[in-house]
């Protein structure tokens, strides 16, 4: 059974970058996209991008200029950098497999919450 | 980009009945690349439904999905205790890549 288990710091200051590691366990990262999601508090879910496992990238473009994924397939993680963050950006933050043909996202994390504050 | 709308925004049945959803694309979209989830409070969503009709694994088949082109359901067709939640549509291939609609709460 595919695992993922995001974890990086729950607090960041405005102006500073966002850092998130998602871990993949019962299965390989070096196959299948791989997505970052979000949902701030109360509200709808966001895709914000996702990265391939020969490392291509694809990003929301509300968010391109300030995103970058990246994945590690010798750890069998990925990653979210999100800079120049504000208030706005306070939100739980899933990482998730697309499934292969249909365009949908079969597993998830448990999602973790990112709040931007002083 | 690709809006997706759902109805109505909060849906209120009772155990044993029959629900239907509504999600509406602003523009047609492929009937392989629209999926249901469900969330309930405090957990990530779980896929339900994936190409417009498809069960995901594991999915009661009180579940099922319907439509084409801009009009997408989603019904369920006698509510269980478990069934309340919020359910969102979501779709691939326009851009930004993937979308999702704003949600149905569904309460007792």
């Amino acid at each position: 059974q595919v695992q993922l288990q995001e974890s990086g710091p729950g607090l960041v200051k405005p102006s500073e970058t966002l850092s998130l590691t998602c871990t993949v366990s019962g299965g390989s990262v070096s196959s299948y996209y791989w997505s970052w999601i979000r949902q701030p508090p109360g509200k709808g879910l966001e895709w914000i991008g996702y990265v391939f496992y020969s490392g291509s990238t694809d990003y929301n473009p509300s968010l391109k200029s300030r995103v970058t994924i990246s994945i590690d397939t010798s750890k069998n993680q990925f990653s979210l950098k999100l800079s120049s963050v504000t208030a706005a950006d306070t939100a739980v933050y899933y990482c998730a497999r697309r499934e292969g043909s249909y365009g949908s996202f079969d597993y998830w994390g448990q999602g973790t919450l990112v709040t931007v504050s002083s | 980009e690709i809006v997706l709308t759902q109805s109505p925004g909060t849906l209120s049945l009772s155990p044993g009945e029959r629900a239907t959803l509504s999600c509406r694309a602003s523009q047609s979209i492929s009937s392989s690349y629209l999926a249901w989830y469900q969330q309930k409070p405090g957990q990530a969503p779980r896929l339900l439904i994936y190409g417009a009709s498809s069960r995901a694994t594991g999915i009661p088949d009180r579940f099922s999905g319907s439509g084409s082109g801009t009009d997408f359901t989603l019904t369920i067709s006698r509510l269980e205790p478990e069934d309340f939640a919020v359910y969102y549509c979501q779709q691939y291939g326009g851009s930004p890549r993937y979308t999702f609609g704003q949600g149905t709460k569904l309460e007792i």
